[in-house]
């Protein structure tokens, strides 16, 4: 069992669709991560929050909006996306962003399929 | 510039056999290094860490990694293969003290064969 939560599990949209994917941890982790992976490659960051702000945004397109309501929850929010944003999104914790050697744990993640 | 390199994107043993899959990184300065495994349709676990303790780390499920400074190197052994060790295996390395990201390898399939 993980200590990341993540859900749903699956999703199927359109792209015209809005949707949110929902990730939380009760680790007392301050730092939260999005990755999104495809398949048979590693995961690539697309946000970072620490203490609740972002620290970090990886280029992404506007079409993905992250928010982070309280130290236990993200939240990574979805519009009009195209088909090449399929793929397995992960969202991973760690105690702190400001120390290196603190390890990220990681949910299940959430499979997305555009259509 | 830094990175991080898995030789072989596709490592098969027998069921039994020893498990030896290769991560190196390129720095100058010794980075904090980690082991993750995915199995299908699941997220990373971690495996080990090394924070600059004892060089040799072990971890969960009887796998073990040893720091090489010298080789810039910290491989992942487990000295008998089970059918349950198939999966995708990934190093990862944070090379400063923090606020940067986890830089992963490309990954290593471990396929056990019966």
């Amino acid at each position: 069992d993980t200590e990341v939560t993540q859900t749903p599990k699956h999703l199927v949209m359109g792209m015209t669709n809005k949707k949110s994917l929902k990730c939380e941890q009760h680790m007392g982790h301050r730092a939260m991560y999005w990755y999104k992976q495809k398949a048979k490659k590693p995961p690539e960051l697309m946000f970072v929050y620490s203490y609740e702000k972002l620290s970090i945004n990886e280029s992404v397109p506007s079409r993905f909006s992250p928010e982070c309501p309280n130290s236990s929850l993200l939240n990574l929010h979805l519009h009009a996306l195209q088909p090449e944003d399929s793929a397995l999104y992960l969202c991973a914790s760690s105690q702190d962003w400001d120390r290196g050697n603190q390890p990220q744990h990681f949910g299940d993640g959430t499979r997305l399929s555009i259509l | 510039a830094q990175s991080v390199t898995q030789l072989g994107s596709h490592v098969s043993v027998s069921e039994g056999a020893l498990v030896l899959l290769r991560c190196n990184y390129s720095s100058s300065v010794p980075p904090y290094l980690f082991w993750y495994v995915q199995y299908p349709n699941q997220g990373l676990q971690l495996l080990l860490k090394y924070t600059s303790a004892a060089t040799l780390v072990k971890g969960i499920n009887g796998f073990e990694a040893e720091f090489k400074k010298s080789e810039t190197s910290f491989h992942l052994t487990k000295p008998s293969a089970h059918m349950s060790d198939a999966a995708e295996y990934f190093c990862a390395v944070i090379f400063t003290s923090g606020n940067t990201p986890l830089v992963f390898g490309k990954g290593t399939r471990l396929s056990v064969i019966a």
